[in-house]
């Protein structure tokens, strides 16, 4: 089946870092990929939109300077906290989507940690 | 605009007893609609799905969910539960239709009792 490879799955940094997330589609093409955010007991809420080849779709109340987005390839994307602080402290989750399925429209990866200290 | 709600926070069920999660949605058109476990830590892996046909839709691990148009409903159930079961367990609808992004709920944790 269709696999999401997202990496690092734990990282912990200090205050000021910029962190970078990945997220690969190991063996189905993404023209879209999703990245989400989980807050400790919370939902996963829609971050952003990634589209190949193309700027990311961002949510309402999401800075897109501080969530850089880049979808290079059909394979990868990635998410770039730039300047962490502690309140950026969550877990993300990407998903892709295999432009060739519609059955199952996404992909979960399983996700990234993120602490910052 | 399109939601979705997940009345019950956390249930606890004792293994080997039936278990009925229950998820209501609101959505302009005909909803694409999917049910996710997480396990701590982890990602989401999808139980089963609803596009369109058969409104009784069976997943894997023995789940399946009933489709109910006129009561905006979308419950998950499983006739018996495993220790194994125990997760979080998130309902999902389709805002753009099977290729659009998805609008989750809040989230149903599950405790099984032995």
């Amino acid at each position: 089946g269709a696999v999401v490879s997202q990496h690092p799955s734990r990282v912990i940094c200090k205050s000021g870092t910029s962190v970078k997330i990945e997220c690969r589609s190991l063996d189905f093409q993404a023209t879209t990929m999703f990245w989400y955010r989980q807050f400790p007991k919370q939902s996963l809420m829609l971050m952003a939109t990634s589209n190949e080849g193309s700027k990311a779709t961002y949510e309402q109340g999401v800075e897109k300077d501080k969530f850089l987005i880049n979808h290079a390839s059909l394979t990868l994307s990635t998410l770039t906290v730039t300047s962490a602080h502690p309140e950026d402290s969550s877990f993300y989750i990407c998903s892709a989507r295999d432009r060739r399925n519609r059955d199952q429209p996404q992909h979960f990866g399983d996700g990234t940690r993120l602490s910052i200290l | 605009a399109q939601s979705v709600t997940q009345p019950d926070i956390h249930i606890t069920v004792s293994e080997g007893a039936s278990l009925e999660l229950r998820c209501n949605y609101s959505y302009g058109a005909t909803p694409y609609l999917f049910w996710y476990v997480q396990s701590p830590g982890q990602g989401l892996q999808l139980l089963l799905k609803y596009f369109s046909g058969d409104t009784l839709v069976q997943g894997i691990k023995g789940f399946e969910a009933e489709f109910k148009r006129s009561q905006s409903s979308f419950n998950l159930r499983k006739p018996s539960v495993h220790w194994r079961d125990a997760a979080e367990y998130f309902c999902a609808v389709g805002a753009g239709g099977s290729q659009g992004n998805l609008i989750f709920g809040k989230g149903t944790k599950l405790s099984v009792k032995p």
